[in-house]
């Protein structure tokens, strides 16, 4: 257990609605990442973040933006969702250190949007 | 980017069996894992495997490095072994998954 807490955990909305995911993690972690799954897809990255107020996008950020305030939070938002913005969201933490780094999940985020 | 390719993509086994699933990766990595993701979409950690043999229970794996492939063994399966099967690949900070292999096991 990582201690990574995802919030909501299923949601649906309606189309051009603003949504925000919430990641939370409780072991002080530096690197944090969101990745969306899809069918034929497997996980791909959305954003990440290497410090307090540090982010950078990943291979499908296009349409959403992130946040982190605090070492412990890392929002996710979709400004105005769409369709293809349907999927399951996975917050992830780095454990270990070095080239050892390991990475651990959330429970994931189901969205839906109409 | 590095590239990764999980073989076969999709399995069904009879309980009881045994199988063997393939990663192959296109560059040199830091680190490698493997995950089992369950009906309920759990991303659970099976192993953590740069290189190697390790075994728990069931399920081993093994790393070979230096010709850039990974193999998950899984004997006398059973229907809990269902799910899909994922190995990531890292360097540095960076990861990149494979599209996985869909496990059945049917009893």
């Amino acid at each position: 257990d990582a201690g990574i807490t995802q919030s909501p955990r299923h949601k649906v909305t309606e189309t051009g609605t603003p949504v925000t995911l919430r990641c939370h993690q409780t072991e002080n972690h530096r690197y944090m990442y969101w990745y969306r799954q899809d069918p034929g897809h497997g996980l791909r990255l959305i954003h990440y973040s290497y410090g307090v107020k540090d982010t950078d996008k990943g291979e499908v950020s296009d349409g959403y933006s992130v946040s982190r305030s605090k070492t412990e939070d890392f929002l996710l938002t979709l400004e105005s969702a769409t369709s293809s913005q349907t999927s399951v969201y996975f917050c992830a933490i780095i454990g270990g250190s070095g080239s050892g780094n390991t990475i651990y999940f959330g429970e994931g985020s189901w969205l839906t949007v109409v | 980017g590095i590239q990764v390719e999980q073989s076969p993509p999709d399995l069904i086994l009879q309980e009881g069996a045994n199988s063997t699933l393939r990663c192959n990766f296109s560059d040199s990595v830091n680190n490698l894992q493997w995950f089992h993701q369950n009906p309920w979409g759990q991303l659970i950690n099976l192993f953590y495997i740069p290189s190697g043999t390790k075994q728990n229970g069931r399920l081993s794996a093994t790393t070979v490095a230096t010709e850039r492939y990974s193999l998950l063994y899984i004997s006398s399966s059973q229907t809990t072994d269902s799910g899909v099967y994922f190995c990531a690949v890292n360097t540095g900070n960076q990861f990149y998954f494979g599209t996985g292999t869909s496990l059945t096991v049917i009893p």
